[in-house]
Parts: C-alpha cells; sequence; structure tokens
C-alpha cells in the first residue's frame, strides 16, 4: 500500500517561508500526479496545487508546488497567519485504484 | 458557483445503518467524478471512496469495502454512500468532493470542490 509521508508540523514567522515534504516508498508519485489541500478546522478543504505544480485560479502565488522523483513539495512564502491551517498531499495509487492522503502537516505562523 | 452539499448525518448505534447524500449544483454534473472523504476526531483526511463520472466504476479504500456502498443519480445530481455495519471507528466528518475528471478506467486527477461535511457519530 502506498504511503505518503508529511511531517506532522512546521512553524514559521510571519513574512518567511516555508515547504512541506510529502515522500513516499513506493513509485505512485513518481508516476502519478500529486495535489495538494489546505484545511481549516471546520470549513471544506481547498485545492492549493494540482498536477504537481498548478495553482487552480483565486490561489495566489506565494503558494507553489513541485516534483522530483517520488518526493514533492509545498512552498509557502510570505507566510501570513491566515496560513496557518492542516496541509495534506494526494494522489491517486493506480496500482490499487484508490486515493492515498499524506497523514498532513499542522502549519503554525507563529 | 459549484456547490456541493452533504445531508444525512446523525448519531447512531454500532451494527446499525445510515444513508448520506450528496447534492451538486454550478456545474455538469453527470461527467464528473465524485468522492466521499473523512476525517475523524483529532484524524487525518481518509479517502473512503469514489464513484466515475457515469456510475460505472467504484472503488473503495480498504477499511470500508464489503460495509459502505456509493451510488450516484445523474437525474437528480446527487451521490449516495449508503454505510452499513457501522463501527466506532466510522465517526467523522464526512466530505463529498468533485474529482477533476471523470475517475473512470481506475484514474482520479485531484479534488477540486469540497462540501462542507457532515458528522456522523457511531456511538452506544
Amino acid at each position: 500500500q502506498s504511503v505518503l509521508t508529511q511531517p506532522p508540523s512546521l512553524s514559521a514567522a510571519p513574512g518567511q517561508k516555508v515547504t512541506i515534504s510529502c515522500s513516499e516508498t513506493s513509485s505512485n508519485i513518481e508516476n502519478n500526479y500529486v495535489s495538494w489541500y489546505q484545511h481549516l478546522p471546520g470549513t471544506a478543504p481547498k485545492l492549493l496545487i494540482y498536477e504537481n505544480h498548478i495553482r487552480p485560479s483565486g490561489i495566489p502565488d506565494r503558494f507553489s508546488g513541485s516534483k522530483f522523483g517520488t518526493s514533492a513539495t509545498l512552498g509557502i512564502t510570505g507566510l501570513q497567519t491566515g496560513d496557518e491551517a492542516d496541509y495534506y498531499c494526494g494522489t491517486w495509487d493506480s496500482s490499487l485504484s484508490a486515493w492515498v492522503f499524506g497523514g498532513g502537516t499542522k502549519l503554525t505562523v507563529l | 458557483q459549484v456547490q456541493l452539499v452533504e445531508s444525512g448525518g446523525g448519531v447512531v448505534q454500532p451494527g446499525t445503518s445510515l444513508g448520506l447524500s450528496c447534492a451538486a449544483s454550478g456545474f455538469i454534473f453527470s461527467t464528473y467524478g465524485i468522492h466521499w472523504v473523512r476525517q475523524a476526531p483529532g484524524k487525518g483526511l481518509e479517502w473512503v471512496a469514489v464513484i466515475s463520472y457515469d456510475g460505472s466504476d467504484k472503488y473503495y479504500a480498504d477499511s470500508v469495502s464489503g460495509r459502505l456502498t456509493i451510488s450516484r443519480d445523474n437525474s437528480k445530481n446527487t451521490v449516495y454512500l449508503q454505510m452499513n455495519s457501522l463501527r466506532v471507528e466510522d465517526t467523522a466528518v464526512y466530505y463529498c468532493a468533485k474529482d477533476q475528471g471523470h475517475c473512470s478506467g481506475g484514474s482520479c486527477h485531484a479534488y477540486d470542490y469540497w462540501g462542507q461535511g457532515i458528522l456522523v457519530t457511531v456511538s452506544s
């Protein structure tokens, strides 16, 4: 079974940059697109990045995505207090016909 | 605008059944796959199931296979999740989410819209 690993938590100061990693031991990230989601408690999750690096309309360019081999990364620059949320990576595991989420990263903006 | 509205949640006892609905609007419903995703208290997001645009393909997480059934009615722009033999560990907020693609042939893409979620509590 594919497992996506994210750091459980990260913290940074307002205005700084942070990167959230998403890695797996199998080849599903390598062979499939990765997407990233922002989830604030009590609200609907929001799509931040799809197809590894594409921002949907309305997502500021402070958010960026990249993928190299079996690892993907979400970058957030110019951190704002409103960016405090849980962030999840995800991909479709084509060998299992199942979606897989990372465990989530809780971002604190101090 | 795109809207997904879940309904049908509540408190039920272990071993019983419950049905959730997801009513969609603002897009051509019959051309997109729809997922159910859940979040248990204090836990991360967990994918539950997906149904392809025409209902011909359905896939389930191992944790729910055989107990939960996803279906859709394209004439009513609605997706359903029938949950049987519920367990305490099924307690979660359940979200329906629209895929960017058809989700046919065993391939899905990304979730571009989500509902607000509905709470299901399984407790004796």
